[in-house]
């Protein structure tokens, strides 16, 4: 099982919104309503910010939302700060008992 | 609160094994499905096995299949990875995560442990 695509790293000034996205296949994100997002600071464990495609668990910022479209996941920031720069993986269940994540997504607030 | 503390990682030869152990605290350990995610030096997370909230059900990452066994003991709270023929692209830190599944479905993971670096080298 390939590893979903994510850009290496995006950027953006504080308050601006950014989108993060994840790529994969009818087999993974485009076949199950199973993704979700992971911020990880470093030397940190990651995070759960979004599930179930676009659920905010209790804590998380209604700045941080998800989608999906296909076969391809979107995690948007919006009003970002300074905080919220880190790395960003998405996941997605890909049938037959397989588990995927994607690549990770450095992100920069300028 | 949730807690997961990961312990057993450490230096090993290229063909050694290892046993990581991950002590679960402030939910109901039987009732959630547990994983156990690798993380090598400066790279991304992968995953490398899940197990039910029984134990009856166990899958595995190709890359690991064959070499590392995962296993729970519920009446301890724990949850197990036995790591034999270890290789050098096994070292990674190793995160235990509390799984959301259902069927065999694992949907996301909504907890996670510090997690423990384990290193092969001769």
């Amino acid at each position: 099982q390939s590893a979903l695509t994510q850009p290496r790293s995006v950027s953006g000034s504080p308050g601006q919104s950014v989108t993060v996205s994840c790529t994969g296949t009818s087999s993974d994100i485009g076949g199950y309503n199973y993704v979700s997002w992971y911020q990880q600071h470093p030397g940190k464990a990651p995070k759960l910010m979004i599930y179930d495609v676009s659920k905010r668990p209790s804590g998380v910022p209604d700045r941080f939302s998800g989608s999906k479209s296909g076969n391809t996941a979107s995690l948007t920031i919006a009003g970002l700060q300074a905080e919220d720069e880190a790395d960003y993986y998405c996941y997605s269940y890909a049938g037959s008992y397989t588990l995927v994540f994607g690549g990770g997504t450095k992100l920069t607030v300028l | 609160q949730v807690q997961l503390v990961e312990s057993g990682g450490g230096l090993v030869k290229p063909g050694g094994s290892l046993r990581l152990s991950c002590a679960a605290s402030g939910f109901t350990f039987s009732d959630h499905y547990m994983s156990w995610i690798r993380q090598a030096p400066g790279k991304g997370l992968e995953w490398v096995s899940y197990i039910n909230t029984g134990g009856a059900t166990i899958y595995y990452a190709d890359s690991v299949k064959g070499r590392f066994t995962i296993s729970r003991d519920n009446a301890r709270k724990s949850v197990y990875l036995q790591m034999n023929s270890l290789r050098v692209e096994d070292t990674a830190v190793y995160y235990c995560a509390r799984a959301r599944g259902i069927g065999g479905y694992v949907g996301y993971f909504d907890s996670w442990g510090q997690g423990t670096l384990v290193t092969v080298s001769s």
